[in-house]
């Protein structure tokens, strides 16, 4: 979607391992989101950001970390990659707490 | 908890049905309520939203009713066309949330021609 990538597209790796997925945007909006997409499920929110260096936890956000310097990226970081941590990723980007989210294309992640 | 309940999970109508897909709430704070659509292998994009002052709103083949007294909300699709095939997702947000949505999880709509 226009205005706001994640990276990379599709990853796999290996049990234990430290994965980051980044989210960048360039529409200089104030809240970012991580979302996972399980089959079932439906979106689940994992952490959030509300402005540079303030973040929150969200309903699933055991085994994951966040990170946000700049305005335009946000970074999830799972530290030890497990196998249920295999999902389809989505950042989500908005404006204002008043407005609805744009999303990313997702991050297939795949922990073998 | 979940805070938003969909159905159904799966829904499939010939084309020119009118699908109809439900969605209900418990937080008296949400005050907005959108519906997004995802394509496979695309992120959600926003279909239409409404705030709980009105009780209808139409955006093309596209209409949310709300009723705020029974915390429920649904989407129509008129004239239900192959293309809408899709999943579709419910959502709601207010109070002292900081922005973020609830969702519900999901539906999958099968439009056959």
């Amino acid at each position: 979607d226009a205005g706001i990538t994640q990276s990379p597209r599709h990853k796999v790796t290996e049990t234990g391992t430290p994965v980051t997925l980044r989210c960048h945007q360039t529409e200089n909006h104030r809240y970012m989101y991580w979302y996972r997409q399980d089959p079932g499920h439906g979106l689940r929110l994992i952490h959030y950001s509300y402005g540079v260096k303030d973040t929150d936890k969200g309903e699933v956000s055991d085994g994951y970390s966040v990170s946000r310097s700049k305005t335009e990226d946000f970074l999830l970081t799972l530290e030890s990659a497990t196998s249920s941590q295999t999902s389809v990723y989505f950042c989500a980007i908005s404006e204002s707490s008043n407005y609805g989210y744009t999303f990313g294309s997702g991050t297939r992640l795949t922990v073998v | 908890q979940q805070q938003v309940k969909q159905s159904p999970q799966s829904l499939i109508v010939q084309k020119g049905g009118i699908p109809i897909i439900n969605c209900a709430y418990e937080n008296t704070a949400f005050d907005y309520f959108p519906w997004y659509q995802q394509f496979p292998g695309k992120g959600p994009a926003l279909l239409i939203a409404i705030r709980p002052d009105v009780s209808e709103k139409k955006e093309g083949r596209f209409t949310i009713s709300f009723n705020k007294s029974a915390k429920q909300f649904s989407l129509h699709i008129m004239d239900s066309q192959p293309g809408d095939s899709a999943t579709y997702f419910c959502a709601a947000r207010g109070g002292s949330t900081l922005g973020r949505l609830y969702f519900g999880r999901g539906t999958q709509l099968t439009v056959w021609p």
